[in-house]
């Protein structure tokens, strides 16, 4: 089955440094990935759309120049978020569909494992 | 816009009991998709069961099994023979036909699967 590989899996960074984050499809291609944050018990909040080749589409309320989104490969998308503060932390998560088989047009989601930020 | 309702914030269940977690939605759209997603204490999350909005028969995957309603945009997840690995958060998800991803979540309900 599919599979979204997301590294790391856990960082603690100071704040005023930047952190990335890799989102690969380890399996198959993925044109468009998902990226999302969730705080404790809640549900998952969708930051933005990463678009490969292209500016990812960001959601009202995001600011693009704080969390900088890279998909430069049909596999891989990065989170990088800049200049991190305390308020920052947070659990990230990313996504992607695989639409390349044709069969499959009700295919799910595919989630990476998260990243846990701590911003001390 | 979409918006996808949990109205359960939490539930719990004894072991081997049945448990229905209800979701209902709001959509325009005549063709989608509905999932519902678990995610444990490691937070992973996972596929449960997926339905086709044209398809009128429910969805089941061995134990889970949903009613799809769609005239009243209702679609329950129930779990049979609670085990305590089900034991997680639960996410409804509606996806639009053809779309890239982009779901819209609800705010999901935490099971307890109680021994």
């Amino acid at each position: 089955g599919a599979v979204v590989s997301q590294h790391p899996s856990r960082v603690i960074c100071k704040s005023g440094t930047s952190v990335k984050i890799e989102c690969r499809s380890l399996d198959f291609q993925a044109t468009t990935m998902f990226w999302y944050r969730q705080f404790p018990k809640q549900s998952l909040m969708l930051m933005a759309t990463s678009n490969e080749g292209s500016k990812a589409t960001y959601e009202q309320g995001v600011e693009k120049d704080k969390f900088l989104i890279n998909h430069a490969s049909l596999t891989l998308s990065t989170l990088t978020v800049t200049s991190a503060h305390p308020e920052d932390s947070s659990f990230y998560i990313c996504s992607a569909r695989d639409l390349g088989d044709p069969g499959q047009d009700n295919s799910p989601l595919h989630f990476g494992n998260g990243t846990r930020l701590t911003v001390t | 816009a979409q918006t996808v309702t949990q109205s359960q914030p939490e539930m719990s269940v004894q072991e081997a009991e049945t448990v229905t977690l209800s979701c209902t939605y709001d959509t325009s759209e005549n063709n989608y998709y509905l999932f519902w997603y678990k995610q444990p204490p490691s937070r992973q999350m996972i596929l449960v069961i997926r339905q086709e909005a044209y398809k009128q028969q429910n969805a089941t995957e061995n134990r889970f099994s949903v009613n799809f309603q769609k005239a009243a945009k209702s679609f329950s997840l129930k779990i049979s023979d609670s085990q305590l690995g089900d034991t997680a958060m639960y996410f409804c998800a509606f996806m639009k036909h053809s779309s890239a991803g982009k779901s819209t979540f609800g705010d999901g309900t935490t099971l307890t699967v109680k021994p």
